[in-house]
């Protein structure tokens, strides 16, 4: 059976600290890895990762996926009240592409 | 960039009565159509994948003659909640593959009350 599992499940942390998701999958034939920002209603994408090693970066956040370990994590630098929110891992696998979500990270960033 | 219309956003239906969620790719052609259900808390849950023109593959434990999909063009999906009860009060999102760049979009989701 497929599986997503992220970590830590919640964090607290303080405006302008820096912190990392981690995720690790096992999924039959692997595509794909992503990332999404849940707020109140549907995930917002943020990035797709297909290569290992190879980092992708938006603003403060980054992220970088490793094949070899089935293991990806999601970096947010310089964190802002405005990155609360429950961050979604999900790998895409199987001959239909379907997503297998992990249970979610949520992230509080106190002011 | 790729929009995916889901509506639905909210719906409050009484026990019994069947409730109809629409996802519309409004840019592009969902080759893939996704059904997910996340309760409070929870995540993304599949339910059942839709090909264009083909019947949808259920996942394991899902009642495919409870939920109807339906995925009729490469730009429209439904799902059908048949005979709601209240355990079937959730959110419902949608999520398209574009074949041809191949990144997912989602729906804005419908939350579902059954009385």
């Amino acid at each position: 059976e497929d599986k997503v599992v992220q970590s830590p499940l919640s964090l607290v942390v303080h405006e302008g600290d820096t912190v990392t998701l981690n995720c690790s999958y096992e999924v039959t034939n692997f595509r794909s890895l992503l990332w999404y920002k849940q707020e109140k209603k549907a995930p917002t994408f943020l990035f797709m990762l297909t290569s290992s090693g190879i980092e992708k970066k938006s603003g403060r956040l980054s992220s970088i996926l490793d094949k070899k370990e089935l293991f990806s994590i999601l970096n947010i630098t310089a964190t802002q009240t405005g990155d609360s929110a429950v961050y979604l891992c999900a790998a895409s696998g199987g001959s239909n592409y379907k997503l297998t979500f992990g249970k979610g990270t949520l992230l509080t960033v106190n002011p | 960039g790729a929009v995916v219309s889901q509506h639905p956003s909210r719906v409050i239906c009484k026990s019994g009565t069947s409730v109809k969620i629409e996802c519309r790719s409004l840019d592009f052609q969902a080759t893939t159509m996704f059904w997910y259900r996340q309760f409070p808390k929870q995540s993304l849950m599949l339910m059942a994948t839709s090909n264009e023109g083909s019947k949808a593959t259920y996942e394991q434990g899902v009642e495919k003659d409870k939920f109807l999909i339906n995925h009729a063009s490469l730009t429209l999906s439904t799902l059908t909640v048949t005979s709601a009860h209240p355990e079937d009060s959730s959110f419902y999102i949608c999520s398209a593959r574009d074949g041809v760049y191949r990144g997912y979009t989602f729906g804005s989701g419908t939350r579902l009350t059954v009385v």
